[in-house]
């Protein structure tokens, strides 16, 4: 499978801990998004790479939140302090180009309780 | 402030029928519109998209529609399958570059067989 994969898929944890998504993109794209999704809401998002610049951030992404992706490649989200507003649907995605085709991942699911 | 709105958070529809999705946009700035599909427990896929300079783009069984005077744009889908069946968004994104898609709440088709 040479699609865009996340993992976990599935993260449970406590309030106040620490948790971190990763995100390996198709190989040959170098844009990559991440977005948020709660329930009955469409993606936010979040903020988007281009090689390993970060390029644009959403208000969205508070102190708590901090995304890296090292050499390019693969991409970290990680979310310090977790509170209950923090549960929702994070999806990667990675594209080509810039016509908004975006070719999203399964998503990794994060419960905060 | 809901810049993509899609006001209809579910439609059912007969096999065989046309089936439209709405969707309506505040932000004059928007200038590319796409469509994603989303089964459950899997991420958005792209679907269709339309620039602001055209009013109707066609993809086999799939017609997007542009009416920027009222910024609105529809999605058909003739003639359904039950195959069809998932959720619909409605996705835009802003001139001068920026890698932001904008998605609407979504709406849930169901094609009945």
């Amino acid at each position: 499978d040479t699609g865009v994969s996340q993992d976990p898929r599935h993260k449970i944890t406590k309030r106040g801990q620490n948790v971190t998504f990763r995100c390996d993109p198709i190989s040959e794209h170098n844009r990559l998004y991440w977005y948020r999704q709660t329930l009955g809401q469409g993606p936010e998002f979040l903020t988007y790479f281009q090689n390993e610049a970060q390029l644009e951030k959403s208000r969205l992404l508070s102190d708590r939140f901090s995304a890296e992706r090292p050499k390019g490649s693969f991409s970290t989200l990680e979310i310090q302090r977790t509170e209950q507003g923090d549960s929702a649907m994070y999806l990667c995605a990675s594209s080509p180009t810039n016509t908004g085709e975006l070719f999203f991942g399964e998503g990794s699911r994060l419960t905060v309780l | 402030d809901q810049q993509v709105k899609q006001n209809s958070p579910s439609l059912s529809v007969q096999e065989g029928r046309i089936s439209i999705l709405n969707c309506d946009y505040t932000n004059s700035m928007f200038d590319y519109f796409l469509w994603y599909k989303k089964y459950p427990a899997e991420g958005p896929t792209f679907l269709i998209s339309i620039s602001s300079i055209k009013d109707k783009n066609e993809d086999g069984r799939f017609t997007v529609f542009l009416n920027k005077s009222a910024k609105h744009l529809s999605l058909h889908i003739v003639p359904s399958q039950p195959g069809d069946s998932a959720v619909y968004f409605c996705a835009a994104s802003l001139q001068g570059g920026s890698e932001k898609l904008v998605f609407g709440k979504g709406t849930k088709l169901t094609v009945n067989p």
